[in-house]
């Protein structure tokens, strides 16, 4: 059971818009930045977002993210077949004292 | 470039110990705080240790007391002690810090 809960799937075909949401508390996305990490199969976790919005170098800004209360999320917009991975939000917990992580969204584009 | 290798995984028997190493390059490395994460198979990701630039530490309840993190600035390193290793601690355990990661080296507790 993880600390912070994102929705184990979501789809969509090539163009399309899809959003991934992660759900937190007062004590982690409530307080501190939420990154968000790409995981193409096969393959080390990638920084896609860091600090609730900023993109690293050299990633699309195809990407985007925002938070909102105890709440965030990662949209992916123009879906290419290369999005296929899974997606992984993750903060740091105040009361936990530590780094928690969503249990991760496959993301198929279909 | 930005590099960070990760070596020292292997077979251990439960109980066992394991010291894992990250060699880092193509940033400056005493600036920026450094983590251990691991990924069972078809698992999610599962933080284990933070060590900042000051060189306060931080572990989860599941590995504090058992892994030790430490840095050697001077070496570009990171270092992971792993004692009374479990079946449970079975994992690819990466190394991150700032917005790269490594590639992994797999831990196997086993018997």
């Amino acid at each position: 059971q993880s600390v912070l809960t994102q929705p184990p799937s979501a789809s969509g075909t090539p163009g399309q818009r899809v959003t991934i949401s992660c759900s937190g508390s007062t004590s982690n996305i409530g307080i501190n930045t939420v990154n968000w990490y790409q995981q193409l199969p096969g393959t080390a976790p990638k920084l896609l977002i860091y600090s609730n919005n900023q993109r690293p170098s050299g990633v699309p800004d195809r990407f985007s993210a925002s938070k909102s209360g105890t709440s965030a999320s990662l949209a992916i917009s123009g879906l290419q077949s290369e999005d296929e991975a899974d997606y992984y939000c993750a903060a740091w917990d105040d009361t936990l004292n530590g780094w928690v992580f969503g249990g991760g969204t496959k993301l198929t584009v279909l | 470039e930005v590099q960070l290798v990760e070596s020292g995984g292997g077979l251990v028997q439960p109980g066992g110990s394991l010291r894992l190493s990250c060699a880092a390059s193509g940033f400056t490395f005493s600036t920026y705080d450094m983590h251990w994460v691991r990924q069972a198979t078809g698992k999610g990701l599962e933080w284990v240790s933070t060590i900042t630039t000051a060189g306060d530490t931080y572990y989860p309840g599941s590995v504090k007391g058992r892994f030790t993190v430490s840095r050697a600035n001077a070496k570009n390193s990171l270092y992971l002690q792993m004692n009374s290793l479990r079946v449970g601690d079975t994992a690819m355990y990466y190394c991150a810090g700032g917005t790269w990661w490594g590639q992994g080296t797999l831990v196997t507790v086993s018997s």
